[in-house]
């Protein structure tokens, strides 16, 4: 079964801190995945995802298809960080599934 | 401006009381999808379409319909809502090409069912 799992409902750090969300999936096949980010009173948009190797807002996230993750990690928190995320995996079909999402409170 | 627009915004309703969420996506996108988010829940995906005529169940479909009649539009219906469907309702659309697949989303339907 496709399965998106964000163990953590919420990681409450302080500024400056390192910050990893965890997302394990559960996918046959290979998988494309996205880390999505809602801020407050904003839409949903797409932080990054796993083909395009990019550092968004000093965020990277690696695929480790041995552990099945896709752990999202920042080196230095900052307050604007403070956010929902969500991590996503987009199976062969075009079906996109979401992890039931990890609230990030970054404390001053 | 390329968007997702989804109305009404804001809506109480009774239950039984039949009610239709519109979305409409001005990017010629295959892919629609509705999801529901709840607290401690996240997102779960309602119904999804890969194009016109073409819809499928996601994981929380009991209660809903919706249709694909236009590329543009997709939709949600609530034949008799209940109580339990109180909840922030997202619609997003994207492209099906892998590299450009980016769901974009609406800015979100608060429904409250009295």
């Amino acid at each position: 079964a496709q399965r998106v799992t964000q163990p953590e409902k919420l990681l409450s750090v302080f500024k400056g801190a390192p910050v990893e969300l965890k997302c394990n999936y559960s996918y046959s096949g290979s998988p494309e995945l996205f880390w999505y980010v809602q801020y407050s009173r904003q839409r949903l948009q797409l932080l990054l995802r796993h083909i395009s190797r990019e550092s968004i807002k000093g965020f990277t996230a690696d695929l480790n298809k041995g552990e099945t993750s896709f752990h999202l990690k920042k080196p230095f928190a900052q307050e604007e960080d403070s956010a929902m995320y969500y991590c996503a995996l987009r199976s062969h079909t075009g079906k996109l599934i979401f992890g039931q999402g990890t609230t990030l409170q970054v404390k001053p | 401006e390329a968007q997702v627009t989804q109305n009404p915004r804001y809506l109480i309703t009774v239950t039984g009381k039949k009610l239709t969420v519109t979305c409409s996506q001005n990017m010629n996108h295959e892919y629609m999808s509705w999801y529901r988010q709840d607290p401690g829940l996240g997102l779960r995906q309602i119904y999804y379409s890969m194009n016109v005529e073409v819809t499928d169940k996601g994981d929380v479909p009991e209660g809903y319909k919706v249709s694909r009649k236009e590329k543009r539009n997709f939709p949600l219906i609530l034949e008799s809502p209940s109580p339990n469907q109180t909840s922030l309702y997202f619609c997003a659309s994207s492209l099906l090409i892998a590299g450009a697949n980016v769901l974009t989303f609406g800015a979100g339907s608060r429904l409250t069912v009295l």
